[in-house]
């Protein structure tokens, strides 16, 4: 059965620090991998990956994918308490013209001043 | 421009009855996913409409079903209300189904009592 695992499931750190959250999957018919950010209610995008190896990067947070591996990284630098947030992991299936988003359970960030 | 709206955004209901929510997309977008989300499972695919037509389906049973409109409002209806149908009904559009970003609503909290 396709999954995404994502690791930790929540994470509590200080200002000023690193993270590095990860996204594992096993889905037969990969086509994409996309970090999202959940602070309320809607997830807002954040990267899209496809190829292995190429680092997205905006401002602090950067994403890299390892499609032999199977798995991508979540970086942010010097967090900031509005980092705190449900950072969620989805890999897009294609399973013939059946595409859908299979969704990991999210890693909870919570940064303290 | 205005950002996906769902309706409405809280609702509570009895087992046994049924229940329509609505969403609007972004002007211009033609595809609309319905994403069930719940602490223990994550988010999960429902289904993908775009022109009026169902292009994807999760793995849901048959009480749950969709339509689009020829505006590319969408519905989702769901019969025969379950306890475990209590969950946060999130909405999201793209311009067309081979983008990757998806546009998140707010969601609508569903309570079964």
């Amino acid at each position: 059965e396709d999954k995404v695992v994502q690791s930790p499931l929540s994470l509590v750190v200080h200002e000023g620090d690193t993270v590095t959250l990860n996204c594992s999957y096993e889905v037969t018919n990969f086509r994409s991998l996309l970090w999202y950010k959940q602070e309320k209610k809607a997830p807002t995008f954040l990267f899209m990956l496809t190829s292995s190896g190429i680092e997205k990067k905006s401002g602090r947070l950067s994403s890299i994918l390892d499609k032999k591996e199977l798995f991508s990284i979540l970086n942010i630098t010097a967090t900031q308490t509005g980092d705190s947030a449900v950072y969620l992991c989805a890999v897009e299936d294609n399973a013939g013209n059946n595409r859908k988003l299979i969704w990991g359970l999210g890693t909870s960030l919570a940064v303290n001043p | 421009k205005a950002g996906v709206t769902q309706t409405p955004r809280y609702l509570i209901k009895t087992r046994g009855q049924q229940v329509t929510l609505s969403c609007s997309p972004i002007s211009g977008h033609r595809s609309v996913s319905w994403y069930q989300q719940t602490p223990g499972q994550g988010l999960q695919f429902l289904f993908e409409y775009f022109s009026e037509t169902q292009r994807n389906k999760g793995n849901f049973p048959g009480r749950f079903s969709g339509r689009q409109f020829s505006n590319s409002r969408s519905e989702m209806n769901v019969s025969t209300l379950e306890l475990g149908d209590s969950a946060l009904y999130l909405c999201a559009s793209r311009t067309g189904t081979g983008d990757h970003e998806q546009f998140f609503g707010p969601g609508t909290r569903l309570t079964v009592l």
